[in-house]
């Protein structure tokens, strides 16, 4: 168990709807990233919060969107989905003492899958 | 932008030998991070291995260990006496310079033991 939580584990939905995955980082971590993983893909990061505020920007679809509430738990809003968002969303976290510093190791949580019918 | 590659897509190995995972990156960032993950059919992921550039000296974690040649961009994973809970997909992971913390990976090498 890394200490990272996410919810739900599972979540079926139909094409053009929307949806919002949760994370919960490990206590005392600051920073919170998100990423996707599908198999024409692989594993991609799609964006960073650090306490707070955005960091960093992947591969992220416009129709994608994240926050960082005060508690430090992150949603990830999927909008007008397609089939081919499919896929297994992780959040990770780290202590990013240094605001951004790779130094930290990231521990991620079990993943969200999404299937978009 | 910093690339990763594993050109092994998968591997096999009989329970007790030792088997060695293949990593490339190609960067210009002279600070970076190199790290191996697992993630068996659970789907998680789980940190193996971590390697920090500017330490000369190869990381190892029990049965893991890495051979990081910096100058050739190379980062193995060696795993010794090899165990069937080692079945899983390893990825190589990059992070670095102005990528802030964000991992790159590459495509996993599907690992698996034999009893």
């Amino acid at each position: 168990d890394s200490g990272v939580t996410q919810t739900p584990k599972h979540l079926i939905t139909a094409t053009g709807q929307r949806v919002t995955l949760r994370c919960s980082p490990r206590s005392g971590d600051l920073s919170v990233y998100w990423y996707q993983q599908s198999l024409d893909q692989g594993l991609q990061f799609l964006i960073q919060y650090y306490n707070g505020e955005e960091r960093a920007k992947g591969n992220i679809l416009e129709r994608f969107s994240a926050q960082q509430f005060p508690d430090l738990h992150s949603e990830l809003n999927l909008s007008s989905l397609e089939l081919g968002d499919s896929a297994l969303y992780f959040c990770a976290s780290s202590v990013d003492s240094d605001s951004g510093s790779p130094r930290d190791t990231q521990y991620f949580g079990p993943g969200t899958r999404l299937t978009v019918l | 932008a910093q690339t990763v590659t594993q050109s092994q897509p998968e591997m096999s190995v009989q329970e007790a030998e030792t088997v060695t995972l293949s990593c490339t990156y190609d960067t210009s960032e002279n600070n970076y991070y190199l790290f191996w993950y697992k993630q068996p059919p659970s789907r998680q992921m789980i940190l193996v291995i971590r390697q920090e550039a500017y330490k000369q000296q190869n990381a190892t974690e029990n049965r893991f260990s890495v051979n990081f040649q910096k100058a050739a961009k190379s980062f193995s994973l060696k795993i010794s006496d090899s165990q069937l809970g080692d079945t899983a997909m390893y990825f190589c992971a990059f992070a670095g310079g102005t990528s802030y913390g964000k991992l790159t990976f590459g495509q996993g090498t599907i690992l698996t033991v034999h009893p």
